[in-house]
């Protein structure tokens, strides 16, 4: 009931290309979906949230997108760049708990 | 934006010696910060929520005895490991609950502390 899934492991795209990282979660009670970009020796950064009252959130260049009877959310990195190459982890948690169930982490190489 | 920093960025240590990390919120007061554990491309795990002025809250199966953590102050939080061994060699994170900002939970992680017990 805890844990969140996050595929693939890795992923390689081309520069300029799309990527895209899925994430499934278990407990309906979470309301909170955020996603961390982390380079090596650092830690995270918030890069974009979501909550299941909207289907999908845009930032710029990366979009979130929700399908709460799936219980599955992904992110999309459009025009990929290499300065994008790091791990994403997709979160769930609950509103105001800051305590967040983290997925696996994908790495993600653009290449130039 | 909010900082967070740690301090040292990386130790090595001899078994069963004791190592204390800092975590530092620069420009804002963190009322709760969070202490993480990371293994070599592994998730991200939670090792205990932490408040100022009162007793951390462990996640099931962390030794408090073994990782003491103090928050004395809105800007700091300690976290001890004390007796370590090789097993306890890991990547070390702590993260401060931000500033409001609508509709975002604001979480600032630090940069990390490696440690190594030889």
């Amino acid at each position: 009931q805890q844990q969140v899934k996050q595929s693939p492991q890795s992923l390689i795209v081309q520069k300029g290309g799309i990527s895209i990282i899925n994430c499934a979660y278990e407990n309906t009670a979470f309301d909170y979906f955020p996603w961390y970009q982390q380079f090596p020796g650092k830690g995270p950064a918030l890069l974009i949230a979501i909550r299941p009252d909207v289907s999908e959130k845009k930032e710029g260049r990366f979009t979130i997108s929700f399908n709460k009877s799936a219980k599955q959310f992904s992110l999309h990195i459009m025009d990929s760049q290499p300065g994008d190459s790091a791990t994403y982890f997709c979160a769930a948690g609950g509103t105001g708990t800051y305590k967040y169930i983290f997925g696996t982490g994908t790495r993600l190489k653009v290449l130039a | 934006g909010a900082v967070v920093s740690q301090h040292p960025s990386r130790v090595i240590c001899k078994s069963g010696t004791s190592v204390k990390i800092e975590c530092r919120s620069l420009d804002f007061q963190a009322t709760t910060m969070f202490w993480y554990r990371q293994f070599p491309k592994k998730s991200l795990m939670l090792m205990a929520t932490s408040n100022e002025g009162s007793k951390a809250t462990y996640e099931q199966g962390v030794e408090k005895d073994k990782f003491l953590i103090n928050h004395a102050s809105l800007t700091l939080s300690t976290l001890t490991v004390t007796s370590a061994h090789p097993e306890d060699s890991s990547f070390y994170i702590c993260s401060a609950t931000g500033p409001w900002q609508e509709n975002v939970e604001t979480q600032y992680f630090g940069p990390g502390t490696r440690l190594l017990v030889l």
